[in-house]
């Protein structure tokens, strides 16, 4: 079975200041890892996902995240952060198996931005 | 290129009633999966069709139920409403493979009163 874990179910930083946003998979087979955007009232954006090719996964938005298989880690960061950024970002697992799993996803972290 | 579009966006209902939520994927997608959101499980995968088969499905009961058009469109149906079933119903296309993009649509906001 796979699993996500976020840490940090609110992070708060400064405007200008770097974004990490931490995500743990456990996955019996490789997996696919995406990082998604949920904005009050909408429905979700991906930012990025990893798919076996480069480790660093660049995205929308000036996001980015790194694939660490040693530590089954998948955290994303961003430079700078921006007022716009303010919102819910949801790390997600799927299995290499096929189409048809489903995204397990994290419980979510609420990204606040302090001006 | 149109997004994946849910109707309707709002709904209330009442106990023991049933709904019917509708989902067009985007153009070309033949995968189309639906998730429930709440506050206190979060996001989680009820089912998804791909080709009008369901490949997979959820940890939910018999009362959460879909299926899938040949055009790819999608409806899920829920019967015998309970207020738990409040929640944000998400779907999502995509062209089927397990590294492709799933883009979600903005969801329907289903009230169980």
């Amino acid at each position: 079975a796979q699993s996500v874990t976020q840490l940090g179910s609110h992070v708060s930083v400064s405007e200008g200041a770097l974004v990490l946003l931490r995500c743990n998979y456990s996955s019996s087979v490789p997996p696919y890892l995406f990082w998604y955007v949920q904005y009050p009232n909408q429905g979700l954006q991906l930012l990025l996902k990893y798919t076996s090719a480069a480790t660093l996964v660049k995205g929308i938005n000036g996001f980015e995240a790194e694939f660490k298989k040693s530590e089954t880690s998948f955290h994303l960061t961003k430079p700078s952060a921006h007022m716009s950024d303010a919102a819910e970002y949801f790390c997600a697992v799927r299995g290499s198996g096929g189409g048809a799993d489903g995204l397990t996803f994290g419980k979510g972290t609420h990204l606040i931005i302090q001006p | 290129k149109a997004g994946v579009t849910q109707t309707p966006r709002y709904l209330i209902k009442t106990r023991g009633q049933q709904v019917t939520l509708s989902c067009s994927p985007i153009s070309g997608h033949r995968s189309v999966s639906w998730y429930q959101q709440t506050p206190g499980q979060g996001l989680q995968f009820l089912f998804e069709y791909f080709s009008e088969t369901q490949r997979n499905k959820g940890n939910f009961p018999g009362r959460f139920s879909g299926r899938q058009f040949s055009n790819s469109r999608s409806e899920m149906n829920v019967s015998t409403l309970e207020l738990g079933d409040s929640a944000l119903y998400l779907c999502a296309s995509s062209l089927g493979d397990g590294g492709n993009t799933i883009y979600f649509g903005e969801g329907s906001w289903l009230t169980v009163v």
